[in-house]
């Protein structure tokens, strides 16, 4: 069954601690992207990554960190440094510019 | 201002028409883009449209494409209430081999019998 999974679905997090989201994909597709949603709004990136062991910086980068060791996973860490990290992330990939997502995680810091 | 530009909200009652604008500001751009997400899930691809295009019609969708005045729009024939969810318009240009999509910020479409 192809496609792009998200684990866990949600994620619960004290502050301080720094949490890593799980992103798995088997359609073999070069690019991989992570989005973070707010209520309202729309996706913004965070990072993303074209082939294995490069990646790049999106607009909202700070407090975020990831790595493409191989080329069906990409992993993001949300870390303490992040200020507000409650959100539904969402990652993607793609293979020539259709970009298709996962299901997301929400994570809820209390 | 932001880059692509949707109306926050759309009714309609069942059986109708529906149509989602979205203006966008990248003329550059390669891929056009129309997502739905439903509650709590991710984004599904409806369908999209490269820039050299005018239209696109698969099934019960048609996409428009006036890039002169960088709008988009999304039609849905005969709207059911399954079509229920957010709309999101997205963008993309190439750059050194990769496509970063662009996303507005959604429109919620309201289906009523």
């Amino acid at each position: 069954d192809g496609g792009i999974t998200q684990s866990p679905k949600y994620l619960f997090r004290k502050e301080g601690q720094n949490v890593t989201l799980s992103c798995e994909q088997n359609l073999n597709h070069d690019a991989m992207y992570w989005y973070r949603q707010d209520p309202g709004q729309g996706l913004r990136l965070i990072y993303y990554s074209q082939i294995v062991n490069d990646f790049q910086k999106g607009d909202i980068a700070e407090g975020y960190s990831v790595s493409r060791e191989k080329k069906e996973s990409f992993p993001l860490t949300v870390t303490s440094a992040q200020k507000n990290p409650t959100a539904f992330y969402l990652c993607a990939s793609s293979l020539t510019g259709l970009v298709f997502f996962g299901a997301g995680s929400r994570l809820t810091v209390l | 201002g932001e880059d692509v530009e949707q109306s926050l909200f759309l009714s309609v009652r069942e059986g109708d028409s529906s149509v989602i604008n979205c203006t966008y500001t990248d003329s550059s751009s390669t891929y056009l883009y129309w997502y739905k997400q439903e509650p709590g899930a991710g984004l599904q691809l409806l369908t999209y449209i490269f820039s050299n295009m005018d239209m696109k019609q698969d099934q019960r969708l048609t996409v428009l494409l006036n890039k002169k005045d960088k709008h988009l729009s999304l039609r849905i024939a005969d709207t059911q209430t399954g079509d229920s969810a957010i709309y999101f318009c997205a963008e993309s240009i190439e750059t050194g081999g990769s496509y970063i999509p662009t996303f507005g910020r959604g429109t919620s479409l309201i289906v009523h019998p």
